[in-house]
């Protein structure tokens, strides 16, 4: 299985100030097709999960373009340029190449 | 409105059985993969079956195989999870998501809680 890891667990972050989350998977997410089948979901507290950054860097509908995702074979990112209060849950990264998995998680909470 | 709504969760002894549905509207059901993820109190989601657009492909996360089986009923625009042999690590919020492709989960329903204890 594909071993999803995130850093940090979690963050506190100022409004208007960045933020910044890594994930590693334990092999390539590159596919035979030339993608990198790469997520990140965002679960606001009482929600389920949301889509906001698919195969790596492309935005999903109405996700505002503080939001950037970047990265590519093992290592990704994904960054917030201006943290706003509406951005407080929990952010995964999730592999699409074999099955799915998921990071554990970075929780973001406003200071 | 794409809308995907889970039912049947609920309080079952281990070993016992239980069978989710998840019923969409708002988009053509019968042309997207759908899956199955659960997710634990305070855990990261865990994905844990998936089936393609006519059926004729189903896969499933190792721990569940041979007690899990999903299907689904393009007539009623119904996908269903069938869990035999519950576990107590099987409790869970059971959500149903459509595939936009290779993990693209949009959108995810609800959820419907399963918890398996004695």
């Amino acid at each position: 299985d594909i071993v999803m890891t995130q850093t940090p667990l979690s963050l506190s972050v100022t409004p208007g100030q960045p933020a910044s989350i890594s994930c590693k998977s334990s092999q390539s997410l590159l596919h035979s097709d030339g993608k990198t089948y790469l997520y990140w979901y965002l679960q606001k507290p009482g929600q389920s999960p949301q889509v906001l950054i698919y195969e790596v860097s492309s935005r999903f509908f109405g996700v505002p373009d503080r939001f950037s995702g970047s990265g590519s074979g093992t290592d990704f990112t994904l960054q917030i340029s201006r943290v706003e209060a509406e951005d407080v849950g929990i952010y995964y990264c999730m592999q699409g190449l074999y099955h799915r998995t998921f990071g554990q998680g970075t929780r973001v909470e406003i200071k | 409105e794409v809308r995907l709504v889970e039912s049947g969760g609920g309080l079952v002894q281990p070993g016992e059985s239980l069978r989710l549905s998840c019923e969409a509207s708002g988009f053509i059901f019968s042309s997207y993969w759908m899956n199955w993820v659960r997710q634990a109190p305070g855990e990261r989601p865990e994905w844990v079956a998936n089936i393609n657009e006519d059926a004729s492909e189903k896969y499933f996360l190792d721990s569940v195989k041979g007690r899990f089986t999903i299907s689904r009923d393009n007539a009623k625009n119904s996908l269903y999870l069938q869990m035999n042999s519950l576990r107590a690590d099987d409790t869970a919020v059971y959500y149903c998501a459509r595939d936009r492709g290779f993990g693209f989960f949009d959108p995810w329903g609800r959820g419907t809680l399963v918890t398996v204890s004695s």
